[in-house]
């Protein structure tokens, strides 16, 4: 299987710090998403990394690849109360859909 | 573009009863996508369409469940009959080449 499985579970961290969560994989893919689920949402859409991409940053959002571990980080500088959610990072190879791993759930304490 | 819409927004029924799930994608997009999400299994996929046709079902977890989209704009996820486990948040996404999911509020569905 090529999903992704992230790390932690759970994180809770005090506003202003950064966060750092971890995605594992299996097999080669194309590109990996992250995306965030507040509670009782939809998932939305934070960022694609290719897989000839080694970082890429969104604002607040760096999020790093490195296909030969098959592994990728999502950090958050600066963290905020409103980033408390889940995070998922989800990998897709090509020809099959995309797989989500079961999440990260971070909590910011303000 | 309103995004993706799910309705109903809430769905309980009583086990044994048929639920219809409803969604609408993004006008554009070629693919649109069933997950169901649980605390025990996370965000599993049950079935995904490209240009309205059905390519994989394989996470349809038995007959009781059917899926169709009969034009670009809308798509049913039935079960028929529900039973208790399938108590879940059921989520519909839809996007143009996989690049990016556009996910619907869900459909929380209690079935006693």
């Amino acid at each position: 299987s090529q999903q992704g499985e992230e790390d932690p579970q759970a994180l809770s961290i005090q506003e202003g710090e950064n966060a750092t969560m971890n995605c594992s994989y299996k097999t080669s893919i194309n590109n990996l998403q992250w995306y965030r689920q507040n509670s009782g949402r939809g998932l939305v859409h934070l960022i694609l990394i290719r897989s000839n991409e080694r970082e890429k940053h969104s604002g607040r959002l760096r999020v790093t690849l490195d296909t030969s571990k098959k592994s990728s980080s999502l950090l958050i500088t600066a963290s905020r109360a409103a980033d408390t959610a889940s995070y998922f990072c989800a990998t897709d190879a090509g020809n099959t859909p995309l797989v989500f791993g079961k999440g990260t759930r971070l909590s910011v304490i303000a | 573009d309103a995004g993706v819409i799910q309705s109903p927004r809430h769905e309980v029924t009583e086990m044994g009863q048929e639920v219809t799930l409803r969604c609408k994608p993004i006008s554009g997009h070629d693919y649109l996508f069933w997950y169901r999400q649980t605390m025990m299994r996370g965000l599993e996929l049950l079935i995904y369409f490209n240009n309205n046709v059905p390519i994989d079902d394989s996470g349809m977890p038995e007959d009781r469940f059917s899926a169709k989209m009969p034009n670009a704009s809308f798509s049913t996820l039935k079960i028929q009959p529900s039973e208790p486990r399938d108590s879940a948040v059921y989520f519909c996404a839809s996007a143009w080449r996989k690049q990016k999911l556009f996910f619907g509020s869900g459909t929380q569905l209690s079935v006693l």
